[in-house]
């Protein structure tokens, strides 16, 4: 069984520049959710994707967007990047069947830190 | 609006000490699912629990208990005889949703000192 992987592990860029995250979700898995930890604090919902589609979404402004893609894995993409938004993005990967999700956990990545300066 | 509260920040613990992490949840949907992760510093969340809001049984895997209790919208985890490798960030989260789109607390830091 394959795990969640991120790329990159560390990205450092620069206040106003754009930034592409990728995520490849656990074998069998077909839903995708970002997560954003500051510092110090627990993870934020970013956004969840099933089916392709945004399903569900936190608090972040519509600088943030993201992809899903039919093998399943992800893209979080952060336009117009802010000293604020640095931090460890995390994904997770799980199974729903419908709208529900099966009985199984959130199986998180070891996440990207990212630092804008 | 739904809220995890957890109000240790940092918990210091000898090893063999019995440990116990305070998590208190708020929300008005009567349908909801608790969880418990734990952070190493490599950064990962590891999976430990999920509990929805209809099966109120504590419940114990190995050294790790936890009691949830509706009465006081708590869901507590105990963790006994404290091992070095039990140091880590442990995370309470809450899904008012099947979707599980978690709303979580600020964590604990455990530190588990030889």
């Amino acid at each position: 069984e394959t795990g969640v992987t991120q790329s990159p592990t560390h990205l450092i860029k620069t206040r106003g520049q754009q930034v592409t995250l990728r995520c490849s979700s656990q074998s069998g898995h077909n839903t995708v959710s970002w997560y954003q930890q500051a510092l110090g604090q627990g993870p934020q919902f970013i956004f969840q994707y099933y089916r392709e589609e945004e399903n569900g979404r936190g608090n972040f402004p519509p600088r943030f967007s993201g992809l899903q893609f039919p093998n399943y894995s992800s893209e979080l993409n952060v336009n117009a990047l802010e000293l604020d938004d640095s931090a460890l993005y995390l994904c997770a990967s799980s199974l729903m069947a419908g709208s529900i999700q099966r009985d199984s956990p959130l199986h998180f990545g070891n996440g990207t830190r990212l630092t804008v300066t | 609006a739904q809220k995890v509260t957890q109000a240790q920040t940092e918990i210091s613990v000898v090893e063999k000490e019995d440990v116990t992490l305070d998590c208190v949840y708020e929300t008005r949907d009567t349908t909801y699912y608790l969880f418990w992760y734990k952070q190493p510093p490599s950064g990962e969340l590891v999976f430990l629990i999920r509990r929805n809001s209809f099966d109120e049984q504590n419940e114990i895997s190995g050294r790790y208990s936890w009691n949830f209790q509706k009465s006081t919208s708590s869901f507590n985890f105990t963790i006994t005889a404290s091992q070095v490798v039990d140091s880590a960030v442990y995370f309470c989260a809450l899904s008012v949703d099947s979707n599980y789109q978690l709303i979580w607390g600020a964590g604990t830091k455990l530190i588990i000192k030889p």
